[in-house]
């Protein structure tokens, strides 16, 4: 059975504090890993598609990083203002699945 | 540039129905994505659709089909409604790169349609 965690599942953060959470995966016949933000009343938005071992990437306050050999991803966001605050998502693709994560919810405190 | 649509955004069937969704995707994506979020349950993949061919579908019984259209809008159909597909029927769209494989393509989602059978 294909697993995918995301720790934590929920996360309060300091407005102007920097945060990372975690996408745990098979490291097996590793095809690509997806990062999705999904705001309250929205649709689920791409942030990353990671597809080699060692993948940094970053667009604006958030970046990740993706290790295939050991199955996990970071995910980071520096500086945290209101409106990071959302359902981190993470997809992992592998043959012909792709199976989702159940989301960090991530709460930006004023 | 119109973003995925999706309609309608509610539906109320009874259990035994048949329930219709249906999703456009932004111009020039020819590739379509279904997915479910059932309550407590994260996004799971249903479907693809590719130049109006069905490419890949999740671990869901037959009576979960679709179709792609010439334009390339799809079709979600759900017969014999039962309460546990009771969920948030999202869609997506994709460019299609190289190689037919629709892992390395970033995945534009629409709305969602909200589906509730009673």
């Amino acid at each position: 059975i294909l697993n995918v965690e995301q720790s934590p599942q929920s996360l309060h953060v300091q407005e102007g504090d920097s945060t990372n959470f975690t996408c745990s995966f098979p490291s097996s016949n590793f095809y690509a890993l997806h990062w999705y933000r999904w705001e309250t009343a929205k649709s689920p938005e791409a942030l990353f598609v990671m597809t080699l071992n060692g993948d940094e990437k970053k667009k604006g306050r958030i970046s990740a990083t993706l290790n295939t050999k050991e199955g996990y991803s970071y995910l980071y966001i520096k500086g945290s203002q209101p409106e990071d605050s959302a359902t981190y998502l993470c997809a992992f693709h592998r043959d012909d699945k792709i199976i989702f994560g159940k989301g960090t919810r991530l709460h930006i405190l004023p | 540039e119109a973003g995925v649509t999706q309609s309608p955004t509610h539906l109320i069937k009874t259990r035994g129905q048949q329930a219709t969704l249906r999703c456009s995707p932004i111009s020039g994506h020819t590739s379509v994505y279904w997915y479910q979020q059932a309550l407590g349950l994260g996004l799971q993949f249903l479907l693809w659709y590719d130049e109006g061919e069905e490419r890949n579908r999740g671990n869901f019984p037959p009576r979960f089909s679709g179709r792609q259209f010439p334009n390339y809008s799809s079709e979600l159909n759900v017969n014999a409604l039962e309460l546990e597909d009771s969920a948030l029927y999202l869609c997506a769209s994709s460019l299609l790169a190289s190689g037919r494989d629709f892992s390395y393509n970033e995945q534009f989602f629409g709305p969602g349609t909200r589906l509730t059978v009673l």
